[in-house]
């Protein structure tokens, strides 16, 4: 597709349940990144991957949080055991390069609602 | 201390005025300064890069001061099209995390 796709776009869970949040960056894109948007806020780093290879995680707010990116392009974030605090817009973006000046393309994002 | 700090507003303008905003950035050896703007619920994208030299685009005009480690962006002839939160961004060291800061949402009324 032409720009950075992001699925399922809503999800409702319940505390405890583990989610899957899966991007699609832009096709040769090679630094894919996953951030997390609460309400009335700017994004907030989670991580970021060069290719296949995770070279930062350090935003990722504990051990229930995990991404994979095998084949450097899709990307997937896990969360397990959901809690409410959890609840928050997952935005993914993807950059050609690395480094510089250049620009961050965005999905839509996910939008996880824990109940 | 947030790493990049905005004033979050609302500023509620009339169409057609100049409206500024201002962001601050604790880090000094940040090296690239972006504004992003994003529509409600909708994903940031890119509004322009922020350059040393400070740079224009149409009705935008952002300014870098390295010393004071402050960015500006300057929008004037405001129109209903501009409503919208955008986000100072910043990006330090070799790595490629931004860092954005809470947002400043404008409002251009009739």
């Amino acid at each position: 597709g032409a720009g950075v796709s992001q699925s399922p776009r809503y999800k409702v869970a319940k505390r405890g349940q583990d989610v899957a949040l899966r991007c699609d960056p832009i096709s040769g894109h090679v630094s894919l990144f996953w951030y997390q948007q609460a309400l009335g806020q700017g994004p907030e780093f989670l991580t970021y991957f060069q290719n296949e290879a995770q070279l930062d995680k350090s935003g990722l707010p504990s051990d229930r949080f995990f991404a994979e990116r095998p084949e450097g392009s899709v990307s997937t974030l896990k969360i397990q055991r959901t809690q409410q605090e959890d609840s928050a817009v997952y935005l993914c973006a993807s950059t050609f390069l690395s480094g510089g000046n250049t620009e961050a393309f965005f999905g839509q994002g996910t939008r996880l609602t824990v109940v | 201390r947030k790493e990049v700090e905005q004033d979050p507003g609302p500023f509620n303008v009339p169409e057609g005025a100049t409206v500024a905003f201002n962001c601050t950035y604790s880090n000094s050896a940040s090296q690239s300064f972006f504004w992003y703007r994003q529509d409600c619920r909708k994903e940031p994208k890119l509004l322009m890069s922020v350059y040393s030299s400070g740079n224009e685009d149409g009705r935008f005009t952002a300014q870098l001061n390295r010393a004071s480690q402050y960015i500006s962006l300057l929008i004037r002839d405001s129109k209903l099209s501009d409503s919208a939160t955008y986000l100072c961004v910043v990006k330090t060291g070799g790595g490629n995390k931004l860092t954005f800061g809470t947002g400043t949402q404008l409002k251009v009324e009739l």
